[in-house]
C-alpha cells in the first residue's frame, strides 16, 4: 500500500499523559497537513509542513501540541498533559505541488488516529 | 476567518434519485473547491473538485457547481447507488501571504443514506 499511513490507529490514555501520532506520508509529497476531526464535524485544520518546514499553525494547536517533520519525510504530532477536550481523530494528510500559487494539490488523507483521553 | 458551511447535515434518497448538497464559503478570494467523500475505516478521498475559474464540471454520474457571486457550490449525484452512502465533505482553500498554501477549510459534512 503506498498511500498515506499512520500509527497507532487507536489511542487510548488518561488524562496528563502524553501521546505521540507518527504519519508517513506518500513518498514524494512535499507537503503535508494535520487536521483534527471530532464527531458529527469536518476536518480541522491544525498545521502544515512543506518539506521539513512548518510554515502554519493553526491557533487551535495550543503549546501542548508540537509537530515535526525532521526529514521532510515522515511526521509526528506530539500531544503533552492530554485532556478530555483533545479526544478527536488525527488526519494526516499529504499532496505534491510545485508551489505555483494557482497548483493546489490534491490531499491524500490517511485513515486516521483516533485519541481517547480518559 | 475564513468558514464553510454545508447543508444538509443528512440526506436520504431512495436508489436512482439524485442528491444535492449545498456548500456556502465566506473569504471570497478562495479559489479551489473540493469534495471529499468519507467512509468508515477509509481515508477520505477527493471525488471531483473545481476552480474559481470554471461553473460547472461533471464526472460520470457527479457535478459540481460553482456561483462565485453568491459564494456557494454544491455537489449533484444523480443515479445513486447504496455504494454511495458516505460521509461527503465539502472545502475551499484559502491563500496565505504571497501563495496557495493548500490548506483546505471543510464544511461540517452530509450523511448520505441510499436506500436500495
Amino acid at each position: 500500500d503506498t498511500g498515506v499511513s499512520q500509527d497507532p490507529r487507536h489511542k487510548i490514555t488518561k488524562r496528563g499523559q502524553n501521546v505521540t501520532f507518527r504519519c508517513d506520508p506518500i513518498s514524494e509529497h512535499n507537503r503535508l497537513y494535520w487536521y483534527r476531526q471530532t464527531l458529527g464535524q469536518g476536518p480541522e485544520f491544525l498545521t502544515y509542513f512543506q518539506n521539513e518546514a512548518q510554515l502554519e499553525k493553526s491557533r487551535l494547536l495550543s503549546d501542548r501540541f508540537s509537530a515535526e517533520r525532521p526529514k521532510g519525510s515522515f511526521s509526528t504530532l506530539e500531544i503533552q498533559r492530554t485532556e478530555q477536550g483533545d479526544s478527536a481523530m488525527y488526519l494526516c494528510a499529504s499532496s505534491v505541488t510545485s508551489g505555483d500559487w494557482v497548483n493546489t494539490g490534491e490531499l491524500f488523507f490517511g485513515e486516521g488516529s483516533r485519541l481517547t483521553v480518559l | 476567518g475564513e468558514n464553510v458551511e454545508q447543508h444538509p447535515s443528512t440526506l436520504s434518497v431512495q436508489e436512482g434519485d439524485s442528491a444535492v448538497i449545498k456548500c456556502t464559503y465566506s473569504d471570497s478570494a478562495s479559489n479551489y473547491f473540493p469534495w471529499y467523500k468519507q467512509e468508515l475505516g477509509k481515508g477520505s478521498q477527493l471525488i471531483i473538485d473545481i476552480r474559481s475559474n470554471v461553473g460547472e464540471k461533471k464526472d460520470q454520474r457527479i457535478a459540481v457547481t460553482l456561483n462565485k457571486t453568491a459564494k456557494h457550490f454544491s455537489l449533484h449525484i444523480t443515479e445513486t447507488q447504496p455504494e454511495d452512502s458516505a460521509v461527503y465533505f465539502c472545502a475551499a482553500s484559502t491563500r496565505s501571504g504571497s501563495g496557495n498554501t493548500g490548506k483546505l477549510i471543510f464544511g461540517q459534512g452530509t450523511t448520505l443514506q441510499v436506500k436500495p
